[in-house]
């Protein structure tokens, strides 16, 4: 049984470019979360989606978006990429509408230069 | 405020002793779960144990136990006999049933060292 998965493993953008993250989650599970990472600080969380829909937003601003497919499967968009977005951006699935516990992916390290 | 505080930035431990982690945390919701997360160097997150803020009996997983006292706010992680993979950081993270969604908040983590 596949756990998450996320692509890519790394990546390396420039500032003003913009960035997209995937997560295809556990099997059975219909609920995803994005958090970001910066390094020696805690995961932040960015947004969930449920019925490819956003159901949840934390503090982060508009370049932040998001989108969730039929199949569950969810990518993080971010434009106009400032410095400050370096970080490990996590994936994390749950079932049961997201009651369930979270289960988190590899994560994607983007570098911002 | 910050919701989940992990007071302990680094721990150290031999192989086959016991430790604890501490976390407290502060909700004004009656309903609410805790957990506790491992994050090797690789980066992953590994799901560790969970209480929910109704259950009575501390949740026990393997050598994982959380200390569950409510009415101290801490959920505070115990790991027995240590072993040197347990070497990682450790992250409480707190879930409340009032909002729309089930975001999780995590505090800032605990390092553990252990060695032989």
């Amino acid at each position: 049984d596949a756990g998450v998965t996320q692509s890519p493993t790394h990546l390396i953008k420039t500032r003003g470019q913009q960035v997209t993250l995937r997560c295809s989650p556990k099997s059975g599970h219909d609920t995803v979360s994005w958090y970001q990472q910066a390094l020696g600080q805690g995961p932040q969380f960015i947004f969930q989606y449920y019925e490819e829909e956003e159901r949840q937003r934390g503090n982060f601003p508009d370049r932040f978006s998001g989108h969730q497919f039929p199949n569950y499967s969810s990518e993080l968009n971010v434009n106009a990429l400032l410095l400050g977005d370096s970080a490990l951006y996590l994936c994390a699935s749950s079932g049961g509408g997201g009651l369930e516990t979270q289960y988190f992916g590899p994560g994607t390290r983007l570098l911002v230069l | 405020a910050q919701k989940i505080t992990q007071t302990q930035p680094g721990m150290f431990v031999q192989e086959k002793e016991a430790v604890t982690l501490d976390c407290t945390y502060d909700t004004s919701d009656q309903s609410y779960g805790l957990f506790w997360y491992k994050q090797p160097s690789s980066g992953e997150m590994i799901f560790l144990i969970y209480q929910g803020s109704y259950d009575e009996q501390n949740a026990t997983e393997g050598r994982y136990s959380l200390n569950f006292q409510k009415a101290r706010k801490s959920a505070n992680l115990v790991i027995s006999a240590s072993q040197l993979g347990d070497s990682a950081m450790y992250f409480c993270a707190m879930r409340e049933y009032n909002q729309a969604g089930t975001a999780l908040i995590f505090g800032k983590g605990t390092t553990l060292s252990v060695s032989s």
